[in-house]
């Protein structure tokens, strides 16, 4: 039971332009949303949040897009630089009796911008 | 300020084996995580924490046990190791949602 989904396993780009990424989930408590990068033999990093209660989150090139109704959120990286390749996870969470915290995980999308 | 620190980086061990992986965190974190990840997947929760003394299961405990007897240490401890148990290994630490990753122990088991 695979509560929050990337479809794509991967995804190439020429540099400078869109980067989009996509992740579906299933579960309507979910109320916090991350994006995380991760480069090879390195842990995910941090890169953009957003909760429920907004639609869209932007920060620099990134920009994060929640359609509650479609249980869909997307990631916009624009202009894509070939720094950015690497694999994107998207995780989310929801608020529970015992505040645990806890993030469920998709399966992660590789990006590759090509120069 | 290192954030999290994960030890060792790599390892390789015998089925039957045990040993430690240990996660420190610098940042006073109440909530700790240990996941692992397979390749072409994404993570999973083994244990987690919410502070110091508390522990509880997540979605893939079994062959895995913890402790968290202070708020910066969090060791993962696998008793028997099993080829099933090849992965790497993330902890992470949070304390408003957004949680902190470790580098990640690579482990194998033959």
């Amino acid at each position: 039971d695979q509560q929050v989904k990337q479809n794509s396993p991967s995804l190439s780009v020429q540099e400078g332009r869109i980067s989009i990424l996509n992740c579906d989930y299933t579960n309507s408590m979910f109320d916090y949303f991350l994006w995380y990068k991760k480069y090879p033999a390195e842990g995910p990093t941090f890169l953009i949040s957003i909760s429920s209660i907004k639609d869209k989150n932007e920060d620099g090139r990134f920009t994060v897009f929640l359609n509650k109704s479609a249980k869909h959120l997307s990631l916009h990286i624009v202009p894509s630089q070939p720094g950015d390749s690497a694999v994107y996870f998207c995780a989310a969470s929801a608020v529970d009796s015992s505040n645990t915290g806890k993030l469920i995980f998709g399966q992660g999308t590789t990006l590759q911008v090509k120069p | 300020n290192a954030g999290v620190t994960q030890t060792p980086k790599f390892r390789i061990l015998k089925i039957g084996q045990s040993m430690t992986l240990q996660c420190t965190q610098d940042m006073n974190h109440n909530y700790m995580y240990w996941y692992r990840q397979d390749p072409g997947m994404g993570l999973k929760l083994i244990y987690y924490s919410v502070g110091a003394g508390i522990t509880d299961k997540g979605e893939v405990p079994n062959g895995y046990n913890v402790s968290r007897s202070t708020t910066e240490d969090f060791p993962l401890r696998l008793e028997l190791a099993a080829p099933s148990q090849t992965s790497v290994y993330f902890c992470a630490s949070s304390y408003d949602g957004t949680q902190y990753f470790g580098p990640g122990t690579r482990l194998l088991v033959l």
